[in-house]
């Protein structure tokens, strides 16, 4: 899981709630990722930042928000807008140079059941 | 656009036996390719990738894939396989052409379980 932490590593919300989910690297990566992963669905793109104070919306972005304040910290916060947001959350960053080095890497995930 | 498809769902494979875990991309341009794995509520680890040159890239763990550019593939292999292999492992494709973002695209995932 390299250099990218993720917490909590479970998280229980009820309905009506937002709760916000935690990713920090030490990578001196400039840009960051969070996917959702549903049971055999593989990887969907939440949002993702090039560099700080700027972030794009991904496939799926409805329903969540994210703040890039700090090269190293990329919170995703599920609100209440997001009707099934019980998934496995997974944050990853990495270089932009637009090259071969531009490999990402992932954090240990974080899963959210809404109760 | 670029797509990802991994063709089988599951693989099974006995110990100690070779294993290949199947991937065909699509991409308009020339592609970075990559493997991931990962284990059971655990993120995904890098295993390889492919840039250019060789056609054949060794990884993590004994792992190798193959780039095939007539065929569009890049299929993981192993020549002996151990109970410890048995995750979900993901192919992903970036086009060299585009910029950083969006560009990353995975596949669906691959659930290979090895048989003691």
């Amino acid at each position: 899981d390299g250099g990218i932490t993720q917490s909590p590593k479970y998280l229980f919300r009820k309905e009506g709630q937002n709760v916000t989910l935690s990713c920090e690297q030490n990578l001196n990566h400039d840009a960051m990722y969070w996917y959702r992963q549903d049971p055999g669905q593989g990887l969907r793109l939440i949002y993702y930042s090039q560099i700080v104070n700027d972030f794009q919306k991904g496939d799926i972005a409805e329903g969540y928000s994210v703040s890039r304040e700090k090269k190293e910290s990329f919170p995703l916060t599920v609100t209440s807008a997001q009707k099934n947001p019980t998934a496995f959350y997974l944050c990853a960053s990495s270089t932009v140079a637009g090259g071969p080095t531009d490999t990402q890497y992932f954090g240990p995930g974080t899963r959210l059941t809404v109760l | 656009a670029q797509s990802v498809a991994q063709p089988e769902d599951q693989v099974n494979v006995a110990e100690g036996n070779p294993l290949t875990v199947k991937c065909t991309y699509s991409v308009s341009g020339n592609p970075y390719l990559f493997w991931y794995v990962q284990y059971p509520n655990r993120g995904l680890q890098f295993l390889l990738k492919y840039i250019t040159g060789d056609n054949l890239v060794k990884g993590s763990y004994g792992f190798e894939a193959e780039f095939n550019k007539s065929q569009t593939s890049f299929h993981l292999k192993k020549p002996s396989a151990l109970v410890s292999d048995s995750a979900l492992y993901f192919c992903a494709v970036r086009d060299r052409r585009m910029a950083y973002g969006q560009n990353f695209v995975f596949g669906p995932g691959t659930r290979l379980s090895v048989l003691p």
